[in-house]
């Protein structure tokens, strides 16, 4: 089983539309778990870390549940600059943290 | 404030050729990293330091060598390239990666080309 998996893309959706990321890990230890926002061409940047108790920034929430190991990531009131690949990153099973990433989910907001 | 950069930005090489990937991080950061990226693989890790003097395998090293020069700098070196090592190359670094939540800032790549 892959360690991290994803949706698979692209997402095709219209300014102003709420639009929901999938991602489930293989390591039930895993600790950290993050959403990274990776632009064409460009380095993935961090969107957000992803919190046991969900959180939100702006437009975007992030939910955890471990129990199913799933992560999620919504983004409402999407604009034409939310064009991007997202990636789901947890920490990896090896004993230091280092991180795995998932292969991402591009999404695409049309006018 | 620079933060992560590489060296350099693209580059083509014939196989059997040698290179060396230079990346350098002024955030004073502990962890460093290299990944490749491919098209449908997504990011893989090659190798890390934990720590200046410290270099461990990730998940792909074969044909890979690195040196952790000192905290600031962590370069890759390919000894003799093949057209499998074509791929876009990320270094990354964080505070640590010991723990949780540490974010892992990435450079801006180097474009490879092995023909």
């Amino acid at each position: 089983r892959k360690e991290v998996e994803q949706d698979p893309g692209p997402f095709n959706v219209p300014e102003g539309a709420t639009v929901a990321f999938n991602c489930t890990y293989s390591n039930s230890a895993s600790q950290s778990f993050f959403w990274y926002r990776q632009d064409c061409r460009k380095e993935p940047k961090l969107l957000m870390s992803v919190y046991s108790s969900g959180n939100e920034d702006g437009r975007f929430t992030a939910q955890l549940n471990r129990a199913s190991q799933y992560i999620s990531l919504l983004i409402r009131d999407s604009k034409l600059s939310d064009s991007a690949t997202y990636l789901c990153v947890v920490n990896s099973e090896s004993g230091y943290s280092t991180l795995t990433f998932g292969k991402g989910t591009m999404l695409l907001v049309s006018p | 404030n620079a933060g992560v950069t590489q060296t350099p930005k693209f580059q083509v090489l014939k196989t059997g050729q040698s290179m060396t990937l230079q990346c350098a991080q002024d955030m004073n950061h502990n962890s460093m990293y290299w990944y490749r990226q491919d098209p449908g693989m997504g990011l893989r890790l090659i190798y890390y330091s934990a720590s200046e003097g410290t270099t461990d395998k990730g998940e792909v090293p074969n044909g890979y060598n690195v040196s952790r020069l000192n905290k600031r700098e962590f370069s890759l070196r390919l000894e003799s390239a093949a057209p499998s090592q074509t791929s876009v190359y990320f270094c990354a670094s964080s505070e640590t990666g010991l723990s949780s939540y540490n974010e892992q800032f990435f450079g801006p790549g180097t474009r490879l080309t092995v023909l």
